[in-house]
């Protein structure tokens, strides 16, 4: 499969709920980003974590990095409405290279 | 807040005809990207560019696109002879290095 695959591929909650999102990948990278886009529109970055980090907050996000399953996990706690959008993880290798890799995504649907 | 901006929003064209897709990045960035998304796809890699010059390019991005930074500016994107297949939604996208990605709102092009 290719670099930066999330699960599940499709998520449906209740606001007020936690929403966790997966995302694997297959080679060394340097940094592993997650982004939203509301349907139609651009996306959005939400964080950036790099390979030598663990975790990392942001508001109602939080972002997780094992870089020895070569995964990532992202959490929104107490979600909202407004929270409904697809969410993708993106990777940069660790060769220096320009270009970013994109999974497929994760589309969230929060009801209110 | 800075924001990467993309024109037109939508483009409607013939087959075969070229387009030009615009865009003017964050003035402080340095490396400037174009992606596209066919609906419902994945958000894939067409070319990087830094320096005044191709940095990377995927397979997809052959000779019939082309890439330019023709001011300082503006970043554009020269399909030429479209295709139907290249009918997708364009994301301009700009970034400090090691840093997240600014991206644009999109045009929309679709070739009849």
């Amino acid at each position: 499969s290719q670099q930066g695959e999330e699960d599940p591929q499709a998520l449906s909650i209740q606001e007020g709920e936690n929403a966790t999102m997966n995302c694997s990948y297959k080679t060394s990278i340097n940094n592993l980003q997650w982004y939203r886009q509301n349907s139609g529109r651009g996306l959005v970055h939400l964080i950036l974590i790099r390979s030598n980090e663990r975790e990392k907050h942001s508001g109602r996000l939080r972002v997780t990095l094992d870089t020895s399953k070569k995964s990532s996990s992202l959490l929104i706690t107490a979600s909202r409405a407004a929270d409904t959008a697809s969410y993708f993880c993106a990777t940069d290798k660790n060769t220096g290279g320009f270009k970013t890799i994109f999974g497929a995504g994760t589309r969230l649907f929060v009801k209110a | 807040e800075p924001e990467v901006t993309q024109t037109p929003s939508h483009q409607v064209t013939q087959m075969g005809q070229e387009v030009i897709l615009r865009c003017v990045p964050i003035s402080n960035h340095l490396y400037f990207y174009w992606y596209r998304q066919i609906l419902g796809q994945k958000v894939e890699f067409l070319v990087s560019f830094y320096n005044n010059e191709i940095s990377e390019k995927s397979e997809i991005f052959d000779d019939q696109f082309s890439v330019e930074r023709p001011d300082g500016s503006n970043f554009t994107l020269k399909i030429r002879s479209t295709k139907l297949e290249d009918s997708a939604m364009y994301f301009c996208a700009s970034r400090p290095q090691g840093y997240g990605y600014t991206f644009g709102s999109g045009t929309r092009l679709t070739v009849v």
